[in-house]
């Protein structure tokens, strides 16, 4: 069964980096992309980026020139980096599964992680 | 970015009701669409795929359909554990997109 979980800070200040990993049950990161979403308060799911188990990534052309997705198959975790945050920044952050091989989209879900951008 | 509009923005209904939500892209996205569910504090769930396919353990009384443009997603015999918000995403062209999501609720 594949599981995430989200970790990283729930509060960010303004103009620092936010930095989170997503933890995947041992055996099951390799030969699948992995991605960042995350959904402001009140408002609809954005598709940050994906990687490539391999390392290959893919950005949201929005937030690319702040962002930067990782992965490290032998701890079987990806990361999320997004530089010079604001208060628009401030989001429930998922994990999930891009399964391209079966083209079922997201299918599986980390429970989210709520981060906060203040000071 | 392709656009994806759904409507209505919120619904109401009642137990053993036939539901539709529609969903519409701004450009083709050759049936690369999915159906979520999502429940307050939760992550998302896939519930049909790729317009029309059930994802495993999904109830039969939901159903997809659609091409190109315009899908629906359908719930046959409302269950009370339905009531949730949904959310379209096109996924044949990054960055993927969701609609604005649908609030299901009971009447």
């Amino acid at each position: 069964q594949v599981q995430l979980e989200e970790s990283g800070p729930g509060l960010v200040k303004p103009s620092e980096t936010l930095s989170l990993t997503c933890s995947v049950s041992v055996g099951y990161i390799t030969g699948y992309y992995w991605a960042w979403i995350r959904q402001p308060p009140g408002k609809e799911l954005e598709s940050i980026g994906y990687i490539f188990y391999s390392g290959a990534t893919n950005y949201n052309p929005s937030l690319e020139s702040r962002v930067s997705i990782s992965v490290d198959t032998s701890k079987s975790q990806f990361y999320l980096t997004l530089n010079s945050v604001t208060a628009a920044d401030t989001a429930v952050y998922y994990c999930a599964r891009l399964n391209a091989l079966s083209l079922r989209s997201f299918d599986y879900w980390g429970q989210g992680i709520r981060v906060t951008v203040s000071s | 970015d392709i656009q994806m509009t759904q409507s209505p923005s919120t619904l109401s209904a009642s137990v053993g009701d036939r539901v539709t939500i529609s969903c519409r892209a701004s450009q083709n996205v050759r049936g690369y669409l999915a159906w979520f569910q999502q429940k307050p504090g939760k992550a998302p769930k896939l519930l049909i795929y790729k317009p029309n396919i059930l994802e495993n353990g999904v109830p039969s009384r939901f159903s997809g359909s659609g091409s190109g443009t315009e899908f629906t997603l359908a719930i046959s015999s409302l269950q009370s554990d339905d009531f949730a918000t949904y959310y379209c995403l096109q996924y044949t062209s990054f960055p993927y997109t969701f609609g604005q999501g649908t609030k299901l609720e009971i009447k």
